[in-house]
């Protein structure tokens, strides 16, 4: 069964600090997704990584993924405010004759303070 | 806005009542999949409909049950209701098997009271 998980589970931070958020899964995935959501609200898709060694940055987030190490790691850049909410990763689990899934992590809760 | 448009957007219903929740997926999107979060279970995949017919099932309980329509809407079913249930909803769509991205709605807040 395909575990995944993130750490740390709640994060505060100053503005303008600096912070990483991991996401460990346990089986062979050559992809992972992470997603951003605001209370009671839809998941917003932050980053798209497709292979090995992929990086992707917006703003003051940046995505990379190690398959081997089956890690991929969320970091933020002089966190600001704005970039309160709740983090999660998710694997996904592809089988060709019984369809897809997503496995989430449990979320990493983060609060920017000013 | 994701595209992939969810009704309704609040439900409140009593114990052992039944309820329907409504998906369409984006344009072009086939795969529509259906997921809970609840505080103690998180996000939780309930099943997947690809082009109609079920293609992956998860936690979905026996009193749960969902289908795909002909024009690629969905519908999950909810029946028996129980306390436990009250959670957020989400559907999401993709183009295929999550070769790229899966798109979330807006999501459907279900109380049971």
């Amino acid at each position: 069964e395909l575990k995944v998980e993130q750490n740390p589970l709640f994060l505060s931070m100053q503005e303008g600090k600096n912070y990483t958020i991991y996401c460990n899964y346990s089986t062979t995935s050559d992809r992972l997704y992470w997603y951003r959501q605001d209370p009671g609200k839809s998941l917003e898709s932050l980053f798209v990584l497709l292979s090995n060694g992929a990086v992707k940055q917006e703003g003051r987030l940046m995505a990379s993924l190690d398959t081997k190490a089956r890690l991929s790691t969320l970091h933020i850049t002089a966190a600001v405010h704005d970039l309160s909410a709740t983090y999660f990763c998710a694997v996904p689990l592809l089988k060709e004759t019984s369809g897809s899934r997503l496995t989430f992590g449990e979320g990493t809760q983060l609060t920017v303070n000013p | 806005d994701s595209g992939v448009t969810q009704t309704p957007k609040h439900l409140i219903t009593a114990t052992g009542q039944r309820v329907t929740l409504r998906c369409s997926p984006r344009s072009g999107d086939l795969s529509v999949y259906w997921y809970q979060q609840s505080l103690d279970q998180g996000l939780q995949f309930l099943i997947q409909y690809y082009n109609g017919e079920e293609r992956a099932k998860g936690n979905i309980l026996e009193r749960f049950s969902a289908q795909q329509f002909p024009d690629l809407h969905s519908e999950l079913n909810l029946s028996s209701l129980e306390l436990g249930d009250s959670a957020l909803y989400f559907c999401a769509s993709s183009e295929g098997h999550l070769n790229r991205e899966a798109f979330f709605g807006q999501g459907t807040r279900l109380t049971v009271v």
